[in-house]
């Protein structure tokens, strides 16, 4: 069954630094999200993207951040300035269409981001 | 805003046991509903869903039915086994494509 793939597994980076986390998302997949979970906490939304923009995203997503599809099969979350804060479980989701419970939301293994 | 309720773990239970956890929401319209489960060192993987009012879904022995009175969306599992153990979210979706999810509760079967 095809996946969504995300790398790396884990990231460490020092505070301030930038960081850019990848996916892959499955092949037919149109739309693409991400989401963060910080440790003993809710996951949340940060972000949709479809046909090349951001369709939505959350107040946790600001300045800091950015998503690009640089090519047709990668979909990164950049972070530009690390903060402590931001130590997280970052997971990369896609699905087929954005507006159909039928056609779920297919989650990647996640991203653990340390910073330090 | 949406927000999703589940009862907060752990669960620990002995296998064949009956498992529940609880699950209520808020929600402007008549949102999706959904279970995803996180294995250990996984990502999330959908395990069931229910799109409308009185729907049940099931998948792998579990099921949990749609209440829009009690605006609850509970899951059970009937007998569970050690491979259940895993932390499950409940979560909808409202208007936009978005999940909202609750905190998420880890369920231990012990042989």
């Amino acid at each position: 069954e095809p996946e969504v793939t995300q790398t790396p597994s884990h990231q460490v980076t020092q505070m301030g630094q930038e960081v850019i986390l990848r996916c892959v998302p499955i092949s037919n997949h149109l739309y693409f999200y991400w989401y963060r979970q910080i440790l003993g906490q809710k996951v949340e939304f940060l972000v949709s993207f479809y046909n090349n923009e951001i369709s939505e995203k959350s107040e946790i997503f600001d300045d800091q951040f950015s998503v690009e599809r640089p090519d047709g099969s990668n979909f990164t979350l950049k972070i530009r300035s690390t903060k402590l804060e931001d130590s997280a479980m970052y997971f990369c989701a896609s699905s087929v269409r954005g507006d159909s419970p039928n056609q779920p939301q297919h989650f990647g293994d996640g991203t653990r981001l340390s910073i330090l | 805003g949406n927000s999703v309720t589940q009862m907060e773990g752990p669960v620990t239970l002995s296998e064949e046991a009956f498992l529940t956890i609880n699950c209520t929401y808020t929600a402007t319209g008549y949102p999706s509903l959904f279970w995803y489960v996180q294995y250990p060192g996984e990502g999330l993987q959908l395990l069931l869903k229910a799109t409308k009012a009185d729907d049940k879904g099931s998948n792998k022995g579990f099921e949990a039915t749609y209440r829009k009175e009690t605006t609850s969306f509970h899951l059970e599992k009937g007998s569970v086994q050690v491979s259940d153990s895993a932390v499950y979210f409940c979560a909808l979706e409202a208007a936009g494509n978005k999940l909202t999810f609750g905190g998420g509760t880890r369920v231990l079967v012990k042989p």
